[in-house]
């Protein structure tokens, strides 16, 4: 159980374009879902917490017109990433956390490596 | 705000052998989860262990184990009979209980020698 899928697993797309990665939860209702990025060896940066039904609360530094989440449903959420330029390029990790007994654990799906050229 | 401090960037471990991953946190807060997840090579973060701060006993997983002090805010995990499957980035992640949120610590690169 506690499964996440993230799709797609590897985008290339060109500057100025817009890239949409969906994050599911698959086999439990997520009430939250987490938006991390993360740079070659370094730990993971969340960038945003969105919870189904509401607007997405954005870390600070991160530019919520440029990465714009929904969180339309209990198992998805996506994130666009609007006029893309090469420094967007990154490791893209969604998380889930759960309802009942495992609220408090997330589970991440299996990321998203997004390059711009 | 809640800091998570992971002081090993890279360890290694002979297999079979035992090797303890250390972590440090800091926070005001009672009530919080503490998480051990590890990252391999393709890069899927999975849950290692778990376990709530309100517990005195330490959790374990087959192999994997904590020792959890409370009152030292440390949180190291204990893999015994390390096999070459365990060689990821492991992070020791905290989470609040009143916050929706989850902390990581920088990260230690685990190296299992055959």
């Amino acid at each position: 159980g506690a499964v996440v899928s993230q799709h797609p697993s590897r985008v290339i797309c060109k500057s100025g374009t817009s890239v949409k990665i969906e994050c599911r939860s698959l086999d439990f209702q997520a009430t939250t879902m987490f938006w991390y990025r993360q740079f070659p060896k370094q730990s993971l940066m969340l960038m945003a917490t969105s919870n189904e039904g509401s607007k997405a609360t954005y870390e600070q530094g991160v530019e919520k017109d440029k990465f714009l989440i929904n969180h339309a449903s209990l198992t998805l959420s996506t994130l666009t990433v609007t006029s893309a330029h090469p420094e967007d390029s990154s490791f893209y990790i969604c998380s889930a956390r759960g309802m009942g007994s495992s609220t408090d654990t997330q589970y991440f799906g299996p990321g998203t490596r997004l390059t711009v050229l | 705000a809640q800091t998570v401090t992971q002081s090993q960037p890279e360890m290694s471990v002979q297999e079979a052998e035992t090797v303890t991953l250390s972590c440090t946190y800091d926070t005001s807060e009672s009530d919080y989860y503490l998480f051990w997840y590890k990252q391999p090579p393709s890069r899927q973060m999975i849950l290692v262990i778990r376990q709530e701060a309100y517990k005195q006993q330490n959790a374990t997983e087959n192999r994997f184990s904590v020792n959890f002090q409370k009152a030292a805010k440390s949180f190291s995990l204990k893999i015994s009979d390390s096999q070459l499957g365990d060689a990821a980035m492991y992070f020791c992640v905290t989470h609040l209980y009143n916050f929706n949120k989850f902390y990581f610590g920088s990260g230690t690169k685990l190296n299992v020698k055959p």
